[in-house]
C-alpha cells in the first residue's frame, strides 16, 4: 500500500484563523514533507521531518508550524496566514531520507487551500 | 547549485503515438537520482520512472523509459503508445545531497502534455 492521505481536501479560512491540516501514511515511512504548489509550478519543499524530528526548515514562516506527533501523522498548523498563501499544500513521505530506498517520496492527493 | 531545466513548457500528442519530454540538470556530484514525477488534474504527484547515476541502463517502466545521457546532463522521458490518461503535467526532479539530510528533490517547472484523441 503506498498511500499518503491528507484532510482536508479543500479549506478556506480567513486570515484570522487557525487551522491545521493533516497529512497520514501507514507505510513505515520515516521521512514526511510537506510542500507548497501554486498553480503551474513545481512543489516548493517547506518542512522534512526524519524520525519525528524536524530534520529540514525552508526558511518557512513562523504563521506555518509543523508537527509530528509519530512516525506515521503529520500536521501542518496554520495561523494569521496571508491571501498569497493560498496554494496546493502536498505531504509526502519516504522510507528514510537516505539509502537506496530512501529516495522515493510518495505523495499525498493535497489540501486545497484558499485564504480570503 | 543544482539547477532542472524543462525547456518544454506544453507538448501535444495523438493518441498512440509516441512523445518525448526533456529534461537537462546541472550538477557538481557524481552519484545522484532522477525522477519523473506525472500531476494529473486531480493534482496528486504520482512516481512515474526512477533512474539511478551510477546505471548504465536506461530505466523502463511499461510504456515509459528515459534516455539518460549522464555526460550530456540529459535525461528525456519518452511515452510510447500514448493514451488519455496521460495528459498531465509531468516534472523532472533531482535529487539533492543536503549537508547531512539527503532526500530533498529539486524539480523542473513541468512539462503540460496534452493527448489528442
Amino acid at each position: 500500500d503506498t498511500e499518503v492521505t491528507q484532510t482536508p481536501k479543500h479549506l478556506v479560512m480567513g486570515m484570522t484563523n487557525k487551522k491545521s491540516l493533516k497529512c497520514e501514511q501507514h507505510m513505515g515511512h520515516r521521512a514526511m514533507y510537506w510542500y507548497k504548489q501554486k498553480a503551474k509550478k513545481p512543489p516548493e519543499l517547506m518542512f522534512v521531518y526524519s524520525y519525528e524530528k524536524l530534520s529540514i526548515n525552508e526558511s518557512v514562516p513562523s504563521r506555518f508550524s509543523p508537527e509530528c506527533p509519530n512516525s506515521s501523522l503529520l500536521n501542518l498548523h496554520l495561523h494569521a496566514l496571508q491571501p498569497e498563501d493560498s496554494a496546493l499544500y502536498l505531504c509526502a513521505s519516504s522510507q528514510d531520507l537516505g539509502g537506496v530506498l530512501g529516495h522515493e517520496q510518495y505523495f499525498g492527493p493535497g489540501t486545497r487551500l484558499t485564504v480570503t | 547549485a543544482q539547477t532542472v531545466t524543462q525547456s518544454q513548457p506544453e507538448m501535444s500528442v495523438q493518441e498512440a503515438e509516441t512523445v518525448t519530454l526533456s529534461c537537462t540538470y546541472d550538477t557538481s556530484e557524481s552519484d545522484y537520482y532522477l525522477f519523473w514525477y506525472k500531476q494529473p488534474p486531480s493534482r496528486q504527484m504520482i512516481l512515474v520512472i526512477r533512474q539511478e547515476a551510477y546505471k548504465q541502463q536506461n530505466a523502463t517502466e511499461n510504456r515509459f523509459s528515459v534516455n539518460f545521457q549522464k555526460a550530456a546532463k540529459s535525461f528525456s522521458l519518452k511515452i510510447s503508445d500514448s493514451q488519455l490518461g496521460d495528459a498531465a503535467m509531468y516534472f523532472c526532479a533531482y535529487r539533492f545531497t543536503y549537508g547531512g539530510a539527503t532526500n530533498k528533490l529539486i524539480f523542473g517547472t513541468g512539462t503540460l502534455l496534452a493527448v489528442q484523441p
